[in-house]
């Protein structure tokens, strides 16, 4: 089944912890995106990726940081320098045809114990 | 800045009632428009698009209409079943890239709850 996968679905930090968040892909898109949701509200763009060894800030990059050595992972990065990490993370990622969807991981949930 | 909203924040309907979410932003250039539904705890998954060329898209007893001009779009569920109970949440794409990633602006989305 072609899909993305994250991992891990729940996810603990302490505090001044980094922790990284897994995504992968195997539906041979080559854009890749990491959001932040919080509750009650919609999605904010933390980092994306066109292609292989680039990557772009979205509108909310402090604090994170991602890597992109595979055209299937896609490595979110949540370090201590983000000072308000507890939230659920969703991965996504889109293809080049016309249609351009969005398709989406199942999320990783976040929290700062 | 393109800014994406959706009016009720909550709707709570009967079983059965055909019903209107929507979904409006305030730059009509924009390439397209994503209707997705969350349910609680999970990833979204994506119901419709629209292209900017477009007027309406429908699958099953869904149906979504764009009107750029006046900064619109509505998503009709025909026949609402209690399963139809989740968030949905819009999302417009501002511009087309050429290397093809889109960065979508969302709304807050409308959680819809269906009464048996």
């Amino acid at each position: 089944d072609g899909g993305i996968t994250q991992s891990p679905k729940y996810l603990f930090r302490k505090e001044g912890q980094n922790v990284t968040l897994s995504c992968e892909q195997n539906l041979n898109h080559d854009a890749m995106y990491w959001y932040r949701q919080d509750p009650g509200q919609g999605l904010r763009l933390i980092y994306y990726s066109q292609i292989v060894n680039d990557f772009q800030k979205g509108d909310i990059a402090e604090g994170y940081s991602v890597s992109r050595e595979k055209k299937e992972s896609f490595p979110l990065t949540v370090t201590s320098a983000q000072k308000n990490p507890t939230a659920f993370y969703l991965c996504a990622s889109s293809g080049r045809a016309l249609r351009n969807e969005q398709f989406f991981g199942p999320g990783t949930r976040l929290t700062v114990l | 800045k393109q800014e994406v909203t959706q009016i009720p924040a909550a709707l709570s309907v009967p079983e059965g009632e055909n019903l209107v979410l929507n979904c409006s932003f305030t730059d009509s250039a924009i390439y397209n428009l994503q209707w997705f539904r969350q349910d609680p705890g999970k990833g979204l998954t994506s119901l419709l698009l629209i292209q900017s060329s477009q007027r309406e898209q429908t699958s099953g007893r869904l149906n979504a209409s764009l009107d750029k001009s006046s900064g619109r779009s509505t998503l009709y569920i025909a026949a609402s079943q209690p399963g139809d109970s989740a968030t949905y949440l819009c999302a417009v794409n501002p511009h087309l890239s050429i290397q093809g990633a889109q960065k979508l602006v969302f709304g807050q989305g409308t959680r819809l709850t269906i009464n048996p």
